[in-house]
């Protein structure tokens, strides 16, 4: 079946460091490839989305491009802040569009000033 | 529209009593999933409907658990003879149907059970 994993956290970063959160993903075809972020206290929120191979997502500065050869989805951000102080969750949904949401386990980011 | 809303946002029943959780999806959404939390995890999968049809309910979900849309608006969750371990949080999410939709989460449902 549908799977994604994503890198053990927690993982603390000074202001202004680069981020990056592996995923890596199993999945038959062609699925669409998502990262939600949930910061403290709200609920899980859409961060960016990739619908096919080789398109990158983006959105607040952060960026993921669909590697379908690397079966990978990797979140990047060039200098963080403390306000991306969040728990990060890298999902998939199915090539027919009529599965639901697989989430992976979730990478807590701690930014410090 | 104020988005997925879920009531109520927190329950402790002791244990053996029946909870019902109750959610309220976008309206435009025929789409409505619930999904389970616990700490440290990703969301697992539960259920889903489209409009009021049930389409599919994960394996590991046990029989003590039901979920309802009737007539394809607000759904519920309800969970007979709660246990220790269905101690969670019970999120509640809504999409338009379609290949890389994305789906709205309420806040969620944080049930206890002592």
């Amino acid at each position: 079946g549908n799977s994604v994993t994503q890198m053990e956290g927690p993982v603390t970063l000074s202001e202004e460091a680069f981020l990056t959160i592996n995923c890596t993903y199993t999945a038959t075809g062609y699925p669409s490839l998502f990262w939600y972020v949930q910061y403290p206290g709200e609920g899980l929120q859409l961060l960016l989305k990739a619908t096919k191979a080789d398109d990158k997502g983006s959105n607040k500065g952060f960026e993921a491009t669909y590697r379908k050869e690397t079966t990978s989805f990797h979140l990047e951000k060039g200098s963080v802040q403390v306000s991306d102080s969040a728990v990060y969750f890298c999902a998939l949904s199915g090539s027919s569009g009529n599965t639901p949401l697989v989430f992976g386990k979730g990478t807590r980011l701690s930014v410090i000033a | 529209d104020t988005g997925v809303s879920q009531n109520p946002r927190h329950k402790i029943t002791k244990r053996g009593q029946n909870v019902t959780f109750r959610c309220d999806p976008i309206s435009e959404h025929n789409r409505l999933y619930w999904y389970r939390q616990t700490l440290g995890q990703g969301p697992e999968f539960l259920t889903y409907f489209q409009n009021e049809a049930q389409l599919e309910k994960s394996r590991l979900l046990s029989d003590r658990f039901s979920a309802e849309r009737p007539k394809g608006s607000f759904s519920t969750l309800e969970i007979q003879r709660t246990e220790q371990g269905d101690s969670a949080m019970y999120l509640c999410a809504s999409s338009q149907e379609g290949v890389g939709t994305e789906a709205f989460f309420g806040q969620g449902t944080r049930l206890t059970v002592v």
